[in-house]
């Protein structure tokens, strides 16, 4: 596809319920990153994987919270057990480096999760 | 600090110009970025510095670097009522990052009065 996908773009859950939300990033992006964003606390950094390297989970906010990448391409997000502070906007993003050397993101349109 | 900061919300009246000021944490930084978040929709890349340079001018947008306070400004000339969105500055770090990870500012709101 063109840009980033994110799937679904809404999710209604009850609270302690697992969810699982997918980004499909631009091919031959070799960079992904997961950020949430809620009313009014800006863009909150999750985990950026990049290549084949160890990913970057500093930004993860509990155990509950994992994520994967599969051959280099697809991501999911999992959240387990989840709570009512869970529900935001999920992002998604893919990068490339342009011939200057700048890290050019381009982000998906989010998955909004809402917990009962 | 270790957080990029941004204030987080602008007003302006249409025709103004609008200036959203950033501060980063990493003078090594190699690219400065500004980004903007429409109502709805994910975050798309509007311009960008690199660090040896002053100043960067794209149509109604003027961006200044100044290295030494580690501060980063986004002009926008002739402000219109479109240009309502959340603005993100972003850095590259080289110190103390993950490599090639960008780090974001919580966002400026800039809202536009007729």
């Amino acid at each position: 596809g063109a840009g980033v996908s994110q799937s679904p773009s809404n999710k209604v859950t009850e609270k302690g319920k697992d969810v699982e939300l997918r980004c499909d990033p631009i091919s031959g992006h070799t960079a992904l990153y997961w950020y949430r964003q809620s009313l009014g606390q800006g863009l909150e950094f999750l985990i950026y994987f990049q290549g084949n390297s160890a990913p970057d989970k500093s930004g993860l906010p509990s155990d509950r919270f994992s994520a994967e990448r599969t051959g280099g391409s697809v991501s999911t997000l999992t959240i387990q057990r989840t709570q009512q502070e869970d529900s935001a906007v999920y992002l998604c993003a893919s990068s490339y480096r342009d011939p200057s050397g700048a890290n050019v993101l381009t982000f998906g349109a989010g998955s909004r999760l809402t917990v009962l | 600090g270790e957080d990029v900061e941004q204030s987080l919300f602008l007003s302006v009246r249409e025709g103004d110009s609008s200036v959203i000021n950033c501060t980063y944490t990493d003078s090594s930084s190699t690219y400065l970025y500004w980004y903007k978040q429409e109502p709805g929709a994910g975050l798309q890349l509007l311009t960008y510095i690199f660090s040896n340079m002053d100043m960067k001018q794209d149509q109604r947008l003027t961006v200044l670097l100044n290295k030494k306070d580690k501060h980063l400004s986004l002009r926008i000339a002739d402000t219109q009522t479109g240009d309502s969105a959340i603005y993100f500055c972003a850095e590259s770090r080289l110190r103390g990052s993950t490599l090639g990870r960008l780090y974001f500012g919580r966002g400026t709101q800039l809202t536009v009065w007729p």
